[in-house]
């Protein structure tokens, strides 16, 4: 089984300022990762995700986020938010075996200080 | 791009009652995923279809039941609902294809059932 640990539930960052959303996993099998965000009454949308290869990935709205196997942890940054970036970020992980579920993490508010 | 259509996007409905979702997954995807998330809460596995064979099973409760259809769409159908049932249901899916995990999970915009 997977699971995700966000340490932070909720992140005030002034506008135009850099942000970085913890995220770390457990696992004992091999797994990818991913980032959504969830806006204010909406559904999920995928960010980003880790499958293999460059342990850099680049994805929407100017987010990325690196995989770190020795500390398993999957961080999402931006070096310059946004009033739009406010919403709710989930961390997510998949076994990489199988068809497997998502398992998510607890969510981290990101709110956006104009 | 064709997205996961869930309706209805919103239902209320009293104690005891039962109410039925349905999803429909992006073109030529054959798995299906019903997730739970509570009021503040992350999301919760509930029960996942693959070529409409039941795939997995999360924290469904016994009230609840699903199947998916032979068109790939998929219903989640919730009896003697309870308040704590009120949350926002996601549907989602993805194509395996050749057995590939990583690919992608595609959500749809949910379905707000309040119970009231």
């Amino acid at each position: 089984a997977q699971s995700v640990t966000q340490l932070d539930s909720q992140v005030p960052v002034f506008e135009e300022a850099p942000v970085e959303l913890r995220c770390n996993y457990s696992s004992s099998v091999s797994v990818y990762l991913f980032w959504y965000v969830q806006y204010p009454n909406q559904g999920l949308q995928l960010l980003l995700k880790y499958l293999s290869g460059s342990t850099l990935v680049k994805g929407i709205n100017g987010f990325e986020a690196e995989f770190n196997k020795s500390q398993t942890s999957f961080h999402l940054r931006k070096p310059s938010v946004h009033i739009s970036d406010t919403a709710e970020y989930f961390c997510a992980v998949r076994s990489a075996f199988g068809n497997e579920k998502l398992t998510f993490g607890t969510g981290t508010r990101l709110t956006i200080i104009p | 791009a064709a997205g996961v259509i869930q309706s209805p996007r919103h239902l209320i409905k009293e104690k005891r009652e039962t109410a039925t979702l349905k999803c429909y997954p992006i073109p030529r995807h054959d798995t299906v995923y019903w997730y739970q998330q509570g009021p503040g809460q992350d999301p919760q596995f509930l029960i996942s279809f693959y070529e409409k064979m039941q795939s997995d099973k999360g924290s469904i409760p016994d009230r609840f039941s699903a199947q998916q259809f032979s068109d790939y769409h998929s219903e989640l159908n919730m009896s003697s609902l309870e308040l704590g049932d009120s949350a926002l249901y996601f549907c989602a899916s993805s194509k395996p294809g050749q057995g590939f995990a990583g690919n992608t999970i595609y959500f749809g915009e949910g379905s707000w059932l309040t119970v009231v």
